[in-house]
């Protein structure tokens, strides 16, 4: 059964501290892997696809890899602001229609 | 902002009654998608609609339907509540069949609690 899982549940930082979250996956038939935000009470907000091993992406603090069993979200001096719960979410080829979501990481960011 | 309208925001039910609930799509989105997000879980694909017809089904009973419209609005209807259906349910429309040509839009929600 195609899976995402999610590490660690939850997060807490001191402003300015760089971490990493993490999200494994079913190995076989990946199709894109979506990194999303959500606020409390809120919709996720799209962050980044990635569709290949190596690929990185990069949005201010944030910046996205993509390995052969695996996705890192980085937060390179984080501020309050970037408190969230951050979803990870992969496409795979038994269902091209569907993100199958992990459970996410409830992030906090104190000053 | 995503264009993605829901209706209502909150509503409270009981059990063994029906609901529907509303989305708006962002405009020119041709496909949209229903997920429920328990709390503390992340989304579950319910289904997708693309240009009126069903495209797709997650692990749902057939009380969980919907419809979508020529204007690509839609709704999810949800009938014979059960306790378990509390949860935030998620439209999110998209510019192409499938997601993996682009990213969903979410809307912010419909959160559903059934007493």
């Amino acid at each position: 059964e195609d899976q995402v899982t999610q590490s660690p549940e939850a997060l807490r930082l001191q402003e300015g501290e760089s971490s990493s979250l993490n999200c494994s996956y079913t190995v076989s038939g990946l199709r894109g892997l979506f990194w999303y935000r959500q606020d409390p009470g809120k919709g996720p907000e799209f962050l980044f696809t990635l569709y290949s091993a190596g690929e990185e992406k990069e949005k201010e603090r944030l910046k996205a890899t993509l390995t052969k069993k695996e996705s890192f979200l980085h937060i390179t001096a984080p501020k309050p602001e970037d408190s969230a719960t951050y979803l990870c979410a992969a496409v795979f080829s038994g269902g091209y229609n569907k993100l199958i979501f992990g459970a996410g990481t409830r992030l906090a960011v104190h000053p | 902002e995503t264009g993605v309208t829901q209706s209502p925001t909150h509503l409270i039910k009981t059990r063994g009654q029906q609901v529907t609930l509303r989305c708006s799509s962002q405009s020119g989105h041709n496909t949209v998608s229903w997920y429920q997000q328990a709390l503390g879980q992340g989304p579950q694909f319910i289904f997708q609609y693309y240009r009126e017809e069903e495209n797709g089904r997650g692990n749902f009973p057939p009380r969980f339907s919907g419809l979508q419209f020529p204007n690509y609005s839609s709704e999810l209807n949800v009938n014979a509540l059960e306790l378990d259906d509390s949860a935030l349910y998620l439209c999110a429309s998209s510019l192409v069949r499938g997601v993996i040509a682009g990213e969903l839009f979410f809307g912010e929600g419909s959160r559903l609690t059934v007493l």
